[in-house]
């Protein structure tokens, strides 16, 4: 089965500095998706940046962007100039290969807290 | 485009008694998915349907079952309650084609 761990259960960043979460991932597909969910207090989880891993090219949304390993089978999430606005629930998923279930499988999360 | 709505966000149920949670998802998402989340499990997977057949279900007793209807409503059932059903309750709405899971804002469950 398909696990997703994230070893930083808090971290926290300055406003305006850069802060990298972790996520590590166990698959034996050569085929999946990878994504980074952020669930503010109020409740919605909102999807903050997706990775197929058939592409090489790490994912990148404005201040977010991922570092994703394949080999390593590792998928971080690094924040540039953070905002007061992006602390939250931060959560590493992995869906299986196209086709299939959507289902996603979570890491535990990791909370962010982002300091003025 | 309306987001994916869920009903009610907060219910107090007693043990023993049972409860059906509602989600509309995106207009033109013919997939739902539902997830349980708590500080101890953190989310878990529940059921997946699809064009109202359930494509794939999670590692729940019985006592949980879902259903979606023609329009791509979908609802779950709790019967039974126990005290370790409380949680809150994320449903997810997609095309179905390999697009990103749209979350609701979840209907927060207290069992007493």
């Amino acid at each position: 089965a398909q696990t997703v761990t994230q070893s930083q259960p808090e971290m926290s960043v300055q406003e305006a500095e850069t802060v990298t979460l972790s996520c590590t991932y166990d698959t034996s597909e050569s085929d999946y998706y990878l994504f980074w969910y952020k669930q503010p207090p109020s409740r919605q989880m909102i999807l903050v940046i997706r990775q197929e891993a058939y592409k090489q090219q790490n994912a990148t949304e404005n201040r977010f962007s991922v570092n994703f390993q394949k080999a390593a089978k590792s998928f971080s999430l690094k924040i540039s100039d953070s905002q007061l606005g992006d602390a939250a629930m931060y959560f590493c998923a992995y869906r299986g290969p196209q086709g299939g279930s959507e289902k996603l499988v979570f890491g535990k999360g990791t909370k962010l807290t982002v300091n003025p | 485009k309306a987001g994916v709505t869920q009903t009610p966000r907060y219910l107090i149920k007693t043990r023993g008694q049972q409860v059906t949670l509602s989600c509309s998802p995106i207009s033109g998402h013919r997939s739902v998915s539902w997830y349980q989340q708590t500080p101890g499990q953190g989310l878990q997977f529940l059921f997946e349907y699809f064009s109202e057949t359930q494509r794939n279900k999670g590692n729940f007793p019985g006592r949980f079952s879902g259903r979606q209807f023609s329009n791509s409503r979908s609802e779950m059932n709790v019967s039974t309650l126990e005290l370790g059903d409380s949680a809150l309750y994320l449903c997810a709405s997609s095309t179905g084609r390999n697009s990103p899971l749209h979350f609701g804002n979840g209907t927060r469950l207290t069992v007493t």
